[in-house]
């Protein structure tokens, strides 16, 4: 069965300081993707990486896939407050399985 | 892109009592997914959906207790059948559209 594990759970930033948001999974997958849930809200996409080695940036956020280690990052650069938010990886093996998981998500706090 | 159109967006309900939450996507989709998000948690996949085929149910849900319907392309809907308290909870439509996997806002369901 297809497992994700998301680290840190919960994670205190100050305003300018980086940090980096670890997604392992258990099995090798068609795609991985990561998304931003505000309190109250559903989930925004903010990448979809699809091969080994993909790297996508947007804004301070920076994503990337090792398929071979089976883990993807989420690297926060000189965080801003508008950064505060859950933030998931979702692990897909679609194409045998039809399955889709989320990790457990990271609570991201920024702090003036 | 796509837009997933998602009603009821909340709920109260009566112990006993059943509820239908339905799923719109304004493109065609062979792919869709239902998740229930508690309060604080990740997303856990109840079922996947795809048209011309039963529904596939995660361990731990039944087709008697969540029965779901695929009639077309777009549109799909989820009953949440003979509510407990313990069914409270966001329940999520999500569609695979060329890759991406969007969502719809939410049902978000109290039981009584």
């Amino acid at each position: 069965e297809l497992k994700v594990e998301q680290n840190p759970l919960f994670l205190s930033m100050q305003e300018g300081k980086n940090y980096t948001i670890y997604c392992n999974y258990s099995t090798t997958s068609d795609r991985l993707y990561w998304y931003r849930q505000d309190p109250g809200k559903s989930l925004e996409s903010l990448f979809v990486l699809l091969s080994n080695g993909a790297v996508k940036q947007e804004g301070r956020l920076m994503a990337s896939l090792d398929t071979k280690a089976r883990l993807s990052t989420l690297h926060i650069t000189a965080a801003v407050h508008d950064l505060s938010a859950t933030y998931f990886c979702a692990v897909g093996v679609i194409y045998n399985n039809n399955d889709m998981r989320f990790g457990a998500g990271t609570r991201l706090t920024v702090k003036p | 892109s796509a837009v997933i159109s998602q009603k009821p967006s909340r709920d109260i309900c009566q112990r006993g009592t059943s509820l239908t939450i339905q799923c719109q996507v304004d493109s065609q989709v062979t792919m869709m997914f239902w998740y229930r998000q508690q309060p604080g948690q990740s997303l856990t996949l109840i079922a996947t959906a795809n048209q011309g085929s039963e529904a596939t149910y995660e361990s731990g849900f039944v087709i008697d207790k969540f029965p779901i319907s695929r009639p077309n392309l777009t549109f799909s809907t989820l009953t949440v059948s003979n509510m407990s308290p313990e069914d409270s909870s966001i329940y999520l439509c999500s569609a695979l559209v060329t890759g991406e996997l969007f969502f719809g806002e939410g049902s978000r369901l109290t039981v009584l």
